[in-house]
């Protein structure tokens, strides 16, 4: 049973451009969150997707945006990159009880490590 | 204010002793969910355990235990038999409300000696 997987792996771009990194979700699950980690920080939450829409969204700028296909992968756009966004990227995966709200497991990919010069 | 609080920024402990990682939180919700999660250096946050806020007794996940105390507002992480492989950065996170986010502490390094 293939856990949470990310791609790329590692990337670098330069500031001003444009990058998608991708995720594809725990078997099982229908929700997929997308966190940015700052070295030595905990993880903030950027957005989360269900249904191919977004239900929530962080306090990241529009520049961040994302998308979810009918097979619950998801994509996670930022464009003009600027340095302080290089991070380690994460996508979590999860199923919602949507009736009650409740989820008692979130499991996480490898992450993307991405660096902006 | 903090919604997780994780006052050890580094804790050592012995190979085969027992550790407790604090974590305080802060929500008005009665329905929330606490989570740990171990992050080593390669980076991959690895889900650990679960407390729901209902749930009656402490959750255990092999050599895992989270001693929940409502009153208190904490939700510790006990590491029993600590393994070398143990050597990371432990994040307790909450979920509030309706299907929310996870909201994240600062994180405990965690280093065992041998």
């Amino acid at each position: 049973d293939a856990g949470v997987t990310q791609s790329p792996t590692h990337l670098i771009k330069t500031r001003g451009q444009q990058v998608t990194l991708r995720c594809s979700p725990k078997s099982g699950h229908d929700t997929v969150s997308w966190y940015q980690q700052a070295l030595g920080q905990g993880p903030q939450f950027i957005f989360q997707y269900y249904e191919e829409e977004e239900r929530q969204r962080g306090n990241f700028p529009d520049r961040f945006s994302g998308h979810q296909f009918p097979n619950y992968s998801s994509e996670l756009n930022v464009n003009a990159l600027l340095l302080g966004d290089s991070a380690l990227y994460l996508c979590a995966s999860s199923f919602v009880d949507w009736g009650t709200g409740d989820y008692n497991e979130q499991f996480f990919g490898p992450g993307t490590r991405l660096t902006v010069l | 204010a903090q919604k997780i609080t994780q006052t050890q920024p580094g804790m050592f402990v012995q190979e085969k002793e027992a550790v407790t990682l604090d974590c305080t939180y802060d929500t008005s919700d009665q329905s929330y969910g606490l989570f740990w999660y171990k992050q080593p250096s390669s980076g991959e946050m690895i889900f650990l355990i679960y407390q729901g806020s209902y749930d009656e007794q402490n959750a255990t996940e092999g050599r895992y235990s989270l001693n929940f105390q409502k009153a208190r507002k904490s939700a510790n992480l006990v590491i029993s038999a600590s393994q070398l492989g143990d050597s990371a950065m432990y994040f307790c996170a909450m979920r509030e409300g309706y299907g929310n986010k996870l909201v994240f502490g600062a994180g405990t390094i965690l280093r065992v000696k041998s």
